[in-house]
C-alpha cells in the first residue's frame, strides 16, 4: 500500500499524559498536513509542511501541540498533558506540489487516521 | 473567506435512484472545489476536483459534480444509488495551504 499512513490507528490515555502520533506521507509529496475531526464535523485544519519547514499553524493548534517533521519525509504530532476536550480523530494527509499550478490545485490524499481517546 | 455549505445534515436514496449531496460555496478568485467521501472509521477518500473548464466533472466510483457558478453551487450527483455509496460525504475549498472543509452529509441508501 502506497498511501499516506498514519500509526497508531487508536490511542486511549488518561488525562494529563502526552501522546505522540506518527505520520508516513505518500512517498514523492513533499506537503504534509495535520487536521482534527470531531463528532458530527468536518476536518480543521490544524498545521501544514513543505518539506520540512513548518509554514502554517491553525489557532486551534495550542502551545500543548507541537508537530515536527525533521527530514522532510514522515511527520510527528505530540500533545502534551491531553485534556479529555483533545479526544477526537487526528487525521494526515499530503500532496505533491504542483508543477505550474497553485498550491490550491493540488489533491491532499489522507491517511486512516488517529482516533484519540482520553479518559 | 472561504467557506463551503452542505445544507443537508442526512440524504436518503432508495437503491437504483440518481442521488444529489447539495454543497454551496462562498470564495474569492476563483473557485476550486473538491469532494471527498469517509466511510465508518476510515480517513477521507478523494473523489473528484472542479479547478477549470467542463462545469460537469466525473470521479470516482461511477460520481460527478456540477459546477454551477451563478448558483454558487458543487453538486454531487451518481445515476444510480448503490447501498455501498452509504457514506459521509465532504465538500471542501482550499483556503491557502489548508482545506476548508463543509459539516458533511450523511448518505443512507436504502435497499
Amino acid at each position: 500500500d502506497t498511501g499516506v499512513s498514519q500509526d497508531p490507528r487508536h490511542k486511549i490515555t488518561k488525562r494529563g499524559q502526552n501522546v505522540t502520533f506518527r505520520c508516513d506521507p505518500i512517498s514523492e509529496h513533499n506537503r504534509l498536513y495535520w487536521y482534527r475531526q470531531t463528532l458530527g464535523q468536518g476536518p480543521e485544519f490544524l498545521t501544514y509542511f513543505q518539506n520540512e519547514a513548518q509554514l502554517e499553524k491553525s489557532r486551534l493548534l495550542s502551545d500543548r501541540f507541537s508537530a515536527e517533521r525533521p527530514k522532510g519525509s514522515f511527520s510527528t504530532l505530540e500533545i502534551q498533558r491531553t485534556e479529555q476536550g483533545d479526544s477526537a480523530m487526528y487525521l494526515c494527509a499530503s500532496s505533491l506540489k504542483a508543477v505550474g499550478g497553485g498550491q490550491q490545485q493540488e489533491t491532499q490524499y489522507f491517511g486512516p487516521g488517529t482516533r484519540l481517546l482520553v479518559l | 473567506a472561504q467557506s463551503v455549505a452542505q445544507p443537508e445534515d442526512q440524504v436518503n436514496v432508495a437503491e437504483g435512484n440518481p442521488l444529489t449531496v447539495k454543497c454551496t460555496y462562498s470564495v474569492s478568485g476563483n473557485p476550486y472545489l473538491f469532494w471527498y467521501v469517509q466511510y465508518p472509521n476510515r480517513g477521507l477518500q478523494f473523489l473528484l476536483k472542479y479547478i477549470t473548464g467542463d462545469n460537469l466533472v466525473k470521479g470516482s466510483y461511477g460520481f460527478e459534480a456540477e459546477f454551477n457558478k451563478s448558483q454558487t453551487s458543487f453538486h454531487l450527483k451518481k445515476p444510480s444509488a448503490l447501498v455501498s455509496d452509504s457514506a459521509l460525504y465532504f465538500c471542501a475549498s482550499p483556503g491557502g495551504g489548508k482545506i476548508i472543509f463543509g459539516k458533511g452529509t450523511r448518505l443512507h441508501i436504502l435497499p
